[in-house]
């Protein structure tokens, strides 16, 4: 198995809801991580997690919680998102911090 | 703080082409470079990685240079084909000391267009 998997797939949901994103892969990655990619621009870093702990958190608002109960799987919660927040987002896994990513497909997140 | 810039932005060229998309980063104290594509709405697909102690790497039709003094990569496309239609993105991962992993910092891309 040598993919990333992410759900779902799109995601609608109105600013008091409470939503979470889940990433999934059988590599045996140790590294997992969380971008944000905005219409028309290059992804951006929200969350590194290395060997299942939170290595970097890129001055990312609250509303934002990344979760990684295990070494195969990585969560991010979300609350009270705003319209702006609206994006793709993107799991990407490396087998430890220096080697090549590999990213999911993403959720396409919509807030009304 | 690193900044990665691509040129062109935007091309577009008839089948069969060979051609070149350049990157160039701002801090030369790089781990590795990442060329990846991306299709419309869809994730990145891992093109090809390039370690700081390499100068070149090549799948298939595909060939990446690294000159990592002047911060510069270049891919190169040969016999392009409509299939590579797609926006390419370079990405950069910092050197770090100690445990823990880093992110990439990315170019804003090329969007490539291969004419029929």
């Amino acid at each position: 198995d040598t993919e990333v998997t992410q759900t779902p797939k799109h995601l609608v949901m109105g600013m008091t809801n409470k939503k979470s994103l889940k990433c999934e892969q059988h590599m045996g990655h140790r590294a997992m991580y969380w971008y944000k990619q905005k219409a028309k621009k290059p992804p951006e870093l929200m969350f590194v997690y290395s060997y299942e702990k939170l290595s970097i958190n890129e001055s990312v608002p609250s509303r934002f919680s990344p979760e990684c109960p295990n070494s195969s799987l990585l969560n991010l919660h979300l609350h009270a998102l705003q319209p702006e927040d609206s994006a793709l987002y993107l799991c990407a896994s490396s087998q430890d911090g220096g080697n090549e990513q590999f990213f999911g497909p993403g959720t396409r997140l919509t807030v009304l | 703080k690193q900044e990665v810039t691509q040129i062109p932005a935007a091309l577009s060229v008839p089948e069969g082409e060979n051609l070149v998309l350049n990157c160039s980063f701002t801090d030369s104290a790089i781990y590795n470079l990442q060329w990846f594509r991306q299709d419309p709405g869809k994730g990145l697909t891992s093109l090809l990685l390039i370690q700081s102690s390499q100068r070149e790497q090549t799948s298939g039709r595909l060939n990446a240079s690294l000159d990592k003094s002047s911060g510069r990569s270049t891919l190169y496309i040969a016999a392009s084909q409509p299939g590579d239609s797609a926006t390419y993105l370079c990405a950069v991962r910092p050197l770090y000391s100690g445990g823990g992993a880093d992110g990439l910092t990315f170019g804003k891309g090329t969007h490539l267009i291969i004419q029929p």
